[in-house]
This record gives structure tokens, sequence and C-alpha cells, in this order.
């Protein structure tokens, strides 16, 4: 069973820092890994879809980085803005399955 | 619509009553999606369709919970005699192909928030 686990849960910086948020998957057999945002009481925003055979995705100040054997994927935020304080979650598919597997998220606050 | 329409936004139950939800899906896309979201940011799968048929059903609690995406209607998920942990938002999302494979990128509604009392 895929289980998703993102570390930290919490992360509270200031305006302007450099970020890596990090999330990590039991089983490698997946189709893809998707970075999404949530803001607080709303849906989910897709940020960065990884396909299995890529290793990166760029866009704007995000980068998103796969490493299947590993099991884990990063997302930078480059020179963060308060206005990307919100719930970033990483969700797998595959498996056999085209359900998503989310992790927990991590609730992240940039300071002005 | 280039959106994921769910209705309502809020709704109040007392414990045992019905509860009803709607989904329309991006226009084109022919996969449907549930999830619940309990506890913040736990995000649990119920259900998925192609087109009106269930593709997925691993999710569901098999008792009180059931769903359909009937032709020219709005997907709908029911919760008969609700209980106190049924409490969540219920979120829809839809794609335009089968698999995550590709590009295919799960396009999620605002969700609709169910408390129990």
């Amino acid at each position: 069973k895929q289980e998703v686990t993102q570390i930290p849960a919490a992360l509270s910086v200031p305006e302007g820092e450099n970020l890596v948020l990090n999330c990590s998957f039991t089983d490698s057999a997946i189709y893809n890994l998707q970075w999404f945002r949530q803001d607080p009481g709303k849906g989910l925003t897709s940020l960065l879809l990884i396909q299995s055979s890529q290793r990166e995705q760029t866009s704007g100040r995000l980068n998103a980085s796969l490493d299947k054997s590993s099991g884990r994927s990063t997302l930078y935020i480059a020179a963060s803005q308060p206005g990307d304080s919100a719930t970033y979650l990483c969700a797998v598919g595959g498996g056999g399955s085209e359900k998503l597997v989310f992790g927990k998220g991590t609730k992240l606050t940039v300071n002005p | 619509g280039e959106e994921v329409a769910q209705t309502p936004k809020h709704l109040v139950r007392g414990e045992g009553q019905k509860a009803k939800l709607y989904c329309a899906p991006i226009k084109g896309h022919s996969y449907v999606f549930w999830y619940q979201q309990v506890l913040k940011n736990e995000f649990k799968f119920l259900i998925s369709f192609q087109n009106e048929n269930v593709f997925d059903e691993t999710g569901m609690p098999k008792e009180r919970f059931s769903a359909k995406c009937l032709p020219n209607s709005p997907c709908s998920l029911e919760i008969q005699a609700t209980k106190l942990e049924d409490s969540a938002v219920y979120f829809c999302a839809s794609s335009q192909f089968p698999g995550l494979a590709g590009a295919n990128v799960l396009t999620f509604g605002a969700g609709s928030r169910l408390t129990v009392l």
C-alpha cells in the first residue's frame, strides 16, 4: 500500500528566503507525482506534474524534482513571498490504480 | 466550462439525515473522482467514474455512501444516515484521459463542506 509522507508538517520563513519542501513515498511504481497548493477553505491548485520518466519540472519560481528509485521528491520555492503562504500537498499516482495518494501536506507561512 | 463545479459549498445535517453533494466535471472530461478531506489535510480517495460507469470504488464505505454519474446530469455523492465522522470537505476532480500517465492532470473543484451535528 502506497504511503506518502511530507516533511516538515509546518514551516515559517521570512520573505525572500529560498526553501525546500520534502515528499517521500514507499512504492516506487508510480505513474507521476503532483504538487498541489491549497489555500484555507479552498480547493486544490495543481502546481507541477512530474512524469515517472522525468527528473524535474519548473514553473516560474517553483522547481520540483523526482527521484523514483529512492522514493523522494522535493519542491523548491525561490525568493518566497507572503502570497506563497498555503498548504502544499504532494500526491502520487500509479501502481495499477487511477487514484492519487496524498501526503498530509506542509503548511507554509511566509512572513513579510 | 473550464472548472469543476461543486454544489452546495456548505451543507449542514443532523446526525441520521441524508446528505447529497453534486459535481459537474469539466466539459469533455470522462473521468470523475471523489475525495474526502478530514482533519484538514487527510485526503481519502472514495470513488472514480469513467463516464457513467464506476471505475474504482475501493475507497467507498459500503453501507451508507453511494455515488452516480448519469448522462446529462451532474455527478452526485449521497450519504444516507449521516454520522458525526462524515463531517469533512468532499472534493470532486475530473480528468480527460484514463490513467495518470502522460500529461493527465486532475482538476479539482472547490469542495463541498459537510457538517454533521
